[in-house]
């Protein structure tokens, strides 16, 4: 059964440009979670889609956003990027019901400079 | 607002002794806890976890110990393996929110 997969796995973009990063769940897996770590704020929760609906959202700006495909596929989405936006991008896929453990994408390392 | 919390960043264990992690929360509404190991540059990997319901869950090596009036959750792993070495990371979820909130980690070193 694959696992969760991130695509790319390394990106470097420049101050002000956009940024879309993929994420394939586990087949079956209709939630698909997105989260940001860096070293100074550990991991943190950005949105979670379920059926191509946002049902949770953390605390980042607008920049930030998502959606879901039909296949249960998502993307995440940065605009105008900044340099504190440099980080690992990491994706986790689960059921979706209560009480289900969420599995991780190898995560994506995006670089702004 | 951290409101789950791994005040120890690091632990130094020897081979075949026992790991043990700590994991302290402050929302009274989470309910269900999980442990993840993470390798650089790798996703975490998924490794075991618990409901409110229960105070212990184990799976092989890896037992979680869940004491819901201190708010406090550990992780025991017996006997420590060079393959453990890795970061821990906490993760706690209420029942109502699908988002993992998680602790800072706590990076485990097994020495040979």
């Amino acid at each position: 059964k694959a696992g969760v997969t991130q695509t790319p796995r390394y990106l470097i973009k420049t101050r002000g440009q956009q940024v879309t990063l993929s994420c394939s769940p586990i087949s079956g897996h209709r939630s698909v979670s997105w989260y940001q770590q860096t070293p100074g704020q550990g991991l943190q929760f950005l949105f979670e889609y379920f059926s191509e609906t946002q049902r949770n959202k953390g605390n980042f700006p607008g920049r930030f956003s998502g959606r879901q495909f039909s296949n249960s596929r998502s993307e995440m989405n940065v605009s105008t990027l900044e340099l504190g936006d440099s980080a690992l991008y990491l994706c986790a896929s689960s059921l979706g019901d209560m009480n289900t453990e969420a599995f991780f994408g190898q995560g994506t390392r995006l670089t702004v400079v | 607002d951290q409101q789950v919390k791994q005040n120890s960043p690091s632990l130094s264990v020897q081979e075949g002794r026992i790991s043990i992690l700590n994991c302290d929360y402050t929302n009274s509404m989470f309910d269900y806890f999980l442990w993840y190991k993470k390798y650089p540059a790798e996703g975490p990997t998924f490794l075991i976890s618990i409901s409110s319901i229960k105070d212990k869950n184990e799976d092989g090596r890896f037992t979680v110990f869940l004491n819901k009036s201190a708010k406090h959750l550990s992780l025991h792993i017996v006997p420590s393996q060079p393959g453990d070495s890795a970061v821990y990371f906490c993760a706690a979820r209420t029942m109502n929110d699908y988002k993992l909130s998680f602790g800072a980690g706590t990076t485990v070193t097994v020495r040979a």
